[in-house]
């Protein structure tokens, strides 16, 4: 399997400010990874696919101003929550993708839960 | 519309007891399914992946079974542990891409 490591695993901001998150591949490069968000007691949502050297693909009603996507190499993907609200407030998860003969894998990192407040 | 149900939504059972998760799935093209276990502040884990010709595959105490012709799945779990309470969730790809479909996940409680 793959190993994903995520920064910071949790955060508290003031509404108005940005908030970076990275997420790691520590053992493989990962032309793609995934950024997902969890509000309690729901299933992972898919915000976008983030590609390595390209720009991000953003799922409908996700904002791509207000969520920044970076993904500058094959083991570094950063998602910049700027302008951070209240709402805002939820755990980002992401995983990576390991393509395999047969199917693809995704290994998730642990999670940064974020609290605007 | 591509959907995962999962029932039931939470569970409550003493330690050592067995017990046996649902998802149903309207996946189209199916390309595989999966069962992740995720602790409560944590990202999921892998449990068990099968494709289209698995019916069923173990992961030590965990044993998934896929029909895919009623598009039905189950995951039981063997002699419980207390460290099994977690969310465990049904995950399904489609073929061909690399989005997953989620189910809401049930939730559960071992109890001493």
């Amino acid at each position: 399997g793959a190993v994903v490591s995520q920064h910071p695993s949790w955060v508290i901001c003031k509404s108005g400010t940005s908030v970076k998150i990275e997420c790691r591949s520590l053992d493989f490069q990962a032309t793609t990874m995934f950024w997902y968000r969890q509000f309690p007691k729901q299933s992972l949502m898919l915000m976008a696919t983030s590609n390595e050297g390209s720009k991000a693909t953003y799922e409908q009603g996700v904002e791509k101003d207000k969520f920044l996507i970076n993904h500058a190499s094959l083991t570094l993907s950063t998602l910049t929550v700027t302008s951070a609200h209240p709402e805002d407030s939820s755990f980002y998860i992401c995983s990576v993708r390991l393509a395999g003969i047969t199917h693809d894998t995704q290994y998730f990192g642990p999670g940064t839960r974020l609290t605007v407040l | 519309k591509n959907q995962v149900e999962q029932s039931p939504q939470s569970l409550i059972i003493l330690e050592g007891k067995n017990c046996t998760l649902q998802c149903n799935y309207t996946v189209s093209p199916f390309s595989n399914l999966r069962w992740y276990k995720q602790d409560t502040g944590r990202g999921p884990v892998s449990l068990t992946i099968m494709t289209f010709s698995e019916n069923t595959k173990s992961n030590g105490r965990y044993t998934a079974t896929l029909d895919a012709d009623t598009k039905q799945s189950s995951l039981h779990i063997t002699a419980s542990q207390l460290s099994d309470s977690a969310s465990y969730i049904c995950v399904v790809s489609v073929s061909g891409y690399s989005t997953l479909t989620f189910g809401k996940g049930t939730m559960l409680l071992v109890s001493p």
